[in-house]
């Protein structure tokens, strides 16, 4: 079946400009994480949604940041005037928990962005 | 103390060694436990669920000892492909950032 899906796989951008990064998660999953990781760091919450919940922003890093999830399915991340230090793989993983006790996390392959 | 702490590595193993992760939490409600793999510039991907009564996937035994708070991994006759980053991963079952990370512990098989 399909996996967690992530677009674009690389993301070059210029300083100032704004970014939105696409996560679409496995069908069914209503957990849907958003992580960063830092070339040779290891990784970085961002935000998480749950099914209806408000989504915990705790890991957002500053108000650039910002994401939505529609219809408890895609999400977008977005980040606005981009930084330099916001270079990094942004990760997007789906989960079937709480409803599946153990059920792991399932991550995308990713978006490298890349701020010049 | 963080969440979740792994022995720092990084680990250098001959080929066919018998190499052993250790793992630790700080949460004694958690919930479930996994291990993950981590190639270089690639995502993260499940290498196995950590059960209770400890479990075996081939060449891979995960032990989870809740007394403790300590989780293995024991990854007998390494192969050269075994080298990655192995995560320690924890559902601690709060709203929110439930699955905590530990930092990795980077192994790398030798010739």
């Amino acid at each position: 079946g399909a996996g967690v899906s992530q677009s674009p796989s690389n993301k070059v951008t210029e300083k100032g400009k704004d970014v939105e990064l696409r996560c679409d998660p496995i069908s069914g999953h209503t957990a849907l994480y958003w992580y960063r990781q830092s070339l040779g760091q290891g990784l970085e919450f961002l935000i998480y949604f749950q099914g209806n919940s408000a989504p915990d922003k705790s890991g957002l890093p500053s108000d650039r940041f910002s994401a939505e999830r529609t219809g408890g399915s895609v999400s977008t991340l977005t980040i606005q005037r981009t930084q330099q230090e916001d270079s990094a793989v942004y990760l997007c993983a789906s989960s079937s928990f709480p409803s599946s006790y153990n059920s792991p996390l399932h991550f995308g392959n990713g978006t490298r962005l890349t701020v010049t | 103390r963080k969440e979740v702490e792994q022995d720092p590595g990084p680990f250098n193993v001959p080929e066919g060694a018998t190499v052993a992760f250790n793992c630790t939490y700080s949460n004694s409600a958690s919930q479930s436990f996994f291990w993950y793999r981590q190639d270089c510039r690639k995502e993260p991907k499940l290498l196995m669920s950590v059960y209770s009564s400890g479990n075996e996937d081939g060449r891979f035994t995960a032990q989870l000892n809740r007394a403790s708070q300590y989780i293995s991994l024991l990854i007998r006759d390494s192969k050269l492909s075994d080298s990655a980053t192995y995560l320690c991963v924890v559902n601690m079952g709060n709203y929110g950032q439930n699955f905590v990370f530990g930092p990795g512990t980077r192994l790398s098989v030798l010739p």
